[in-house]
């Protein structure tokens, strides 16, 4: 139990039409890390949210956007939705601010059908 | 660019049995991060372990070890007396970094099945 949770946990969608997934960080981290895990595929890395701000960003397009609260919890929105979107998407907590970063820690992911 | 490399897609042992899981991984950076994760059907990742690339020294920790080389650039990771509880995909990643953000780059998983 990481202590990362992610909503919902699965979810079916049509071509076009746009989707917000959800997580709640580990308590006391403040960093969000979001990936895309297409079937039989490691996780592919979107982009990661700091303090608020986008913090660094994977080879994604900008149709795939973020935000991150003042609680830490993050929302990832992916507009006009593709076939290729089908995936699972896994969010990760860890606590940064300094040198060595720290481990990043999984939700259990939001699995993306797209018909 | 980063790459992690997990040649074996799908391993199946009988129980009880040792298991070794590999991992080559490639970066131009001299400071960098090694992880193992576990995936269960659940599909959340679990933490295994984390290695610096200026620790070389090999880790046990109960059933698990880690080898790491950096001369071969392997990072192994061995289960002994496997259990069926250890079934699930294994992921090795590698740290890179992004701007002011670190990224893991992922290996393509192995799946290690064991046979009661």
């Amino acid at each position: 139990e990481t202590g990362v949770t992610q909503s919902p946990t699965h979810l079916i969608k049509t071509r076009g039409q746009q989707v917000t997934l959800r997580c709640s960080s580990q308590s006391g981290h403040n960093t969000v890390s979001w990936y895309q895990q297409a079937l039989g595929q490691g996780p592919q890395f979107i982009f990661q949210y700091y303090r608020e701000e986008e913090n660094g960003r994977g080879n994604f397009p900008p149709r795939f956007s973020g935000l991150q609260f003042p609680n830490y919890s993050s929302e990832l929105n992916v507009n006009a939705l593709e076939l290729d979107d089908s995936a699972l998407y896994l969010c990760a907590s860890s606590l940064d601010g300094g040198l060595p970063k720290n481990i990043q820690y999984f939700g259990a992911g939001t699995r993306l059908s797209v018909l | 660019a980063q790459k992690v490399t997990q040649a074996q897609t799908e391993i199946s042992v009988v129980e009880k049995e040792d298991v070794t899981l590999d991992c080559v991984y490639e970066t131009r950076d001299t400071t960098y991060y090694l992880f193992w994760y576990k995936q269960p059907p659940s599909g959340e990742l679990v933490f295994l372990i984390r290695r610096n690339s200026f620790d070389e020294q090999n880790e046990i920790s109960g059933r698990y070890s880690w080898n790491f080389q950096k001369s071969t650039s392997s990072f192994n990771f061995t289960i002994t007396a496997s259990q069926v509880v250890d079934s699930a995909v294994y992921f090795c990643a590698l740290s890179e970094w992004l701007s002011d953000s670190e990224k893991l780059t992922f290996g393509t998983g192995t799946r290690l099945t064991i046979i009661p």
